[in-house]
């Protein structure tokens, strides 16, 4: 099935460090969702994105929605260890109400 | 407020035979999609209900079918279970159809043996 793009597909960073991540796709999109999935658990919703150019934040996470509307951005910054996890952009396609189309995921690995 | 439960956390199936997943979905919302999530993937669609109506649904063979129920719960069936099904199944609730703030539940992981 389809995925988005995601880059980078894994990180490495320290503590306190800012983290940047981006999701793209060569067609256009009506939401954009920013999710975070722990092993063996469920996605939790971070951050959801409804308009081009949305800037969005929650806390330490912020989002943006593309202009072209064909990609989507979220960035971290001072993470901490809890901030571990892989994360998952997600949108809805033009023209499918009913599903989402998730991405490749971006694994992030926090040292102290 | 209770989240997304599912039902059951993990479970074990032999090749052929069949398994019936459970979701219910958080309180007052109408709509359930179901996900597959192989080992190292985002997740995939499989199908979404909404007011006990199938609006959507993913590409996955017929041996994947789902309903819903009057109180918005839903079941996921994959009957003749092949090696390739073995996954995190996952159930998400939205408040309504095309209201893409889906909410996950914790997930069913299936192994196929």
């Amino acid at each position: 099935g389809q995925q988005l793009n995601q880059s980078p597909q894994s990180m490495f960073i320290q503590e306190g460090e800012d983290v940047s991540m981006n999701c793209t796709s060569s067609s256009i999109f009506n939401t954009w969702l920013w999710y975070k999935q722990d092993p063996g658990e469920g996605p939790v919703l971070l951050i959801a994105l409804y308009k081009a150019g949305e800037l969005t934040s929650n806390g330490r996470l912020t989002a943006q929605f593309g202009i072209t509307r064909k990609d989507s951005f979220l960035n971290i910054s001072a993470s901490i260890p809890s901030d571990v996890g892989i994360y998952f952009c997600a949108g809805q396609l033009v023209g499918t109400a009913s599903k989402l189309t998730f991405g490749t995921g971006t694994r992030l690995q926090v040292t102290l | 407020d209770a989240g997304v439960t599912q039902s059951p956390t993990h479970l074990i199936k032999t090749r052929g035979q069949h398994v019936t997943l459970r979701c219910s979905p958080i309180s007052g919302h109408k709509s359930v999609s179901w996900y597959q999530q192989v080992l190292g993937q985002g997740p995939q669609f499989i199908f979404q209900y909404y007011e006990k109506e199938e609006r959507g649904r993913g590409n996955f063979p017929d041996r994947f079918s789902a309903r819903q129920f009057p109180n918005y719960s839903s079941e996921l069936n994959v009957n003749a279970l092949l090696l390739g099904d073995s996954a995190l199944y996952l159930c998400a609730s939205s408040l309504l159809q095309g209201i893409n703030e889906a909410f996950f539940g914790q997930g069913t992981r299936l192994t196929v043996v």
